[in-house]
């Protein structure tokens, strides 16, 4: 069964440094989204991407974030300058069509120290 | 404003019972629905997608009644396994003419031996 793949499953980082999250999502499929969920607390969209391009952001996503789709394969996150409130996991998912049944990656857990 | 209200729990049932999950949600004018189940520390998994007319998939059926904004699920003769957090996910209007995957915090099952 095709799955979205995320690496590293777990980063750990100091304050200040950048960090890339990488994701390979399923194959078909032309939407792909970043999420993140602080632990306890729920899942917050971040990022929508379709067509080597950025369709949404949350307020989340400030100056410090960007994604980036470097080959056919490979959707990326970027943080520019990790702060203590950055840590999370981080998810990323795909859709064959925008906003419909997505499928999620494991994730990665990102602790910055 | 963009909101997704679930009870979060826990709910404890024994092997065997029926348990029933609510969802409410603000926007009247949200797409579609679905319910996701997340285990501790994983990814959310598409459980099944939510229909006017209602869908039962197994042992799983899921309602929605848009005229008053709220999603439900309902899970027969529950299985240790199905033990996890079930996230009711809303496609909701983000503004500019985009939709938005907008979780709810989840609900919590327990089933007990």
């Amino acid at each position: 069964e095709p799955e979205v793949t995320q690496t590293p499953s777990h980063q750990v980082t100091q304050m200040g440094q950048e960090v890339i999250l990488r994701c390979v999502p399923i194959s078909n499929h032309l939407y792909f989204y970043w999420y993140r969920q602080i632990l306890g607390q729920k899942v917050e969209f971040l990022v929508s991407f379709y067509n080597n391009e950025i369709s949404e952001k949350s307020e989340i996503f400030d100056d410090q974030f960007s994604v980036e789709r470097p080959d056919g394969s490979n959707f990326t996150l970027k943080i520019r300058s990790t702060k203590l409130e950055d840590s999370a996991m981080y998810f990323c998912a795909s859709s064959a069509v925008m906003n419909t049944e997505a499928f999620f990656g494991q994730g990665t857990r990102l602790t910055v120290v | 404003r963009k909101e997704v209200e679930q009870d979060p729990g826990p709910f404890n049932v024994p092997e065997g019972a029926t348990v029933a999950f609510n969802c409410t949600y603000s926007n009247s004018a949200s797409q579609s629905f679905f319910w996701y189940r997340q285990d501790c520390r994983k990814e959310p998994k598409l459980l099944m997608s939510v229909y006017s007319s209602g869908n039962e998939d197994g042992r799983f059926t899921a309602q929605l009644n848009r005229a008053s904004q709220y999603i439900s699920l309902l899970i027969r003769d529950s299985k240790l396994s199905d033990s996890a957090t079930y996230l009711c996910v809303v496609n909701m209007p983000s503004g500019a003419g985009s939709y938005q995957l907008t979780f709810g915090k989840g609900t919590k099952l327990s089933v007990i031996p």
